[in-house]
């Protein structure tokens, strides 16, 4: 079974300041997708940044990017230039989406982010 | 284009009773999944729908079931409620095929309150 593990619990950063989260995960599967979502205090599920496990290059959403290591099943999100309204719980998902697995979203526990002022 | 929206946003409700919550998906989208969100849990499967069939179910009990109508609109009931079935319910859609980029666009949930 296809695992999530996120070992920050919570994290914080000064505004205008870079962090990094981590996100480790299990899989046997070699064709899959991995994600960075983001939930404010409102509670919308907010996508950040998407990874096709196919592609070496690591994906950038403006201030947002990733750091894919496919061997070591790591995948960590960096926002660099932290803003207030980044605070939020980032969750990171894995998902293969086909054999069975359609619409099925794995996701880690969270890592609650605060950027401090 | 409107986003994902679900309904209610909030819903209290006693032990024993059912209810039923609705999620209406992207304009386009023909998938929609359902998650359970606890503080004890965290995000759960519950359960996906293409096309009016359930493709994909997580490991819920009998008592959560879920439909599809034509239009995509999708609804999952919980039937005799247990204080534990307490949640913020997420519905999220996206778009089949090379285009949708496996992409899952969440609504803003209903917060479930079981008394």
């Amino acid at each position: 079974a296809q695992t999530v593990t996120q070992s920050q619990p919570e994290m914080s950063v000064q505004e205008a300041e870079t962090v990094t989260l981590s996100c480790t995960y299990d899989t046997s599967e070699n064709n899959y997708y991995l994600f960075w979502y983001k939930q404010p205090p409102s509670r919308q599920m907010i996508l950040v940044i998407r990874q096709e496990a196919y592609k070496q290059q690591n994906a950038t959403e403006n201030r947002f990017s990733v750091n894919f290591q496919k061997a070591a099943k790591s995948f960590s999100l960096k926002i660099s230039d932290s803003q207030l309204g980044d605070t939020a719980m980032y969750f990171c998902a894995f998902m293969t989406n086909y054999g069975g697995s359609q619409g099925n979203l794995i996701f880690g526990k969270g890592t609650k982010l605060s950027v401090k002022p | 284009k409107a986003g994902v929206t679900q309904t209610p946003r909030y819903l209290i409700k006693t032990r024993g009773q059912q209810v039923t919550l609705s999620c209406s998906p992207i304009s386009g989208h023909r998938s929609v999944s359902w998650y359970q969100q606890t503080p004890g849990q965290g995000l759960q499967f519950l359960f996906e729908y293409f096309s009016e069939t359930q493709r994909n179910k997580g490991n819920f009990p009998g008592r959560f079931s879920g439909r599809q109508f034509s239009n995509s609109r999708s609804e999952m009931n919980v039937s005799t409620l247990e204080l534990g079935d307490s949640a913020l319910y997420l519905c999220a859609s996206s778009l089949e095929g090379v285009g949708g980029k496996n992409i899952q666009y969440f609504g803003a949930g209903t917060r479930l309150s079981v008394l």
